[in-house]
């Protein structure tokens, strides 16, 4: 059983569609992430919440637009998406984020998004 | 910029046998965090092992082990006595967190079957 839930598993949108990604962990966990994954490639860092703060964008376009509205909640809204975002989206949780942490990150199911 | 390489996108191994899957990392960082990740097919990615760079000792977790090699900038994994469940994509990754900043990065994989 996974303990970072994902919602939808799968997804199907158009470029003009608007759309959220959730996911939710129960584990007290102050940060949460999300991933990019193509097919056959390793995930790549999106997004960085830190006790509910954004403390991290690596450069993602502004049609991935994210919100943490507690602790145990990140959504990712979609909007205006290209084909090529069409990835696997996934999110992942850990104690904390900070100075010299080793904290895993625990990673949801993901969601599979396919731009139209 | 740090960079996670595996050089070995595919291996085989016959049950109970040893495998080693390879990863080296490039950083000018002294105090860093190593992992592995399996993520099976259509399935989450978790965690299998981790070591802390300025532990000298491998770390170790039942059936799989590492070779850290820090001076080498090598974090090898040693699967002993292969199970078919072992079957999986094999991410290794490097995390550096400062103030203000966070790398986790993920190398390219290497996908590994199990043979009966």
């Amino acid at each position: 059983d996974t303990e970072v839930t994902q919602t939808p598993k799968h997804l199907v949108m158009g470029m003009t569609n608007k759309k959220s990604l959730k996911c939710e962990q129960h584990m007290g966990h102050r940060a949460m992430y999300w991933y990019k994954q193509k097919a056959k490639k390793p995930p790549e860092l999106m997004f960085v919440y830190s006790y509910e703060k954004l403390s991290i964008n690596e450069s993602v376009p502004s049609r991935f637009s994210p919100e943490c509205p507690n602790s145990s909640l990140l959504n990712l809204h979609l909007h205006a998406l290209q084909p090529e975002d069409s990835a696997l989206y996934l999110c992942a949780s850990s104690p904390r984020v900070g100075t010299n942490s080793n904290q895993p990150q625990h990673f949801g199911d993901g969601t599979r998004l396919s731009i139209l | 910029a740090q960079t996670v390489t595996q050089s070995q996108p595919e291996m085989s191994v016959q049950e109970a046998e040893t495998v080693t899957l390879s990863c080296t990392y490039d950083t000018s960082e002294n105090n860093y965090y190593l992992f592995w990740y399996k993520q099976p097919p259509s399935r989450q990615m978790i965690l299998v092992i981790r070591q802390e760079a300025y532990k000298q000792q491998n770390a170790t977790e039942n059936r799989f082990s590492v070779n850290f090699q820090k001076a080498a900038k090598s974090f090898s994994l040693k699967i002993s006595d292969s199970q078919l469940g072992d079957t999986a994509m094999y991410f290794c990754a490097f995390m550096k967190s400062t103030p203000g900043t966070y790398k986790y990065i993920f190398g390219t994989g290497t996908r590994l079957k199990v043979l009966a």
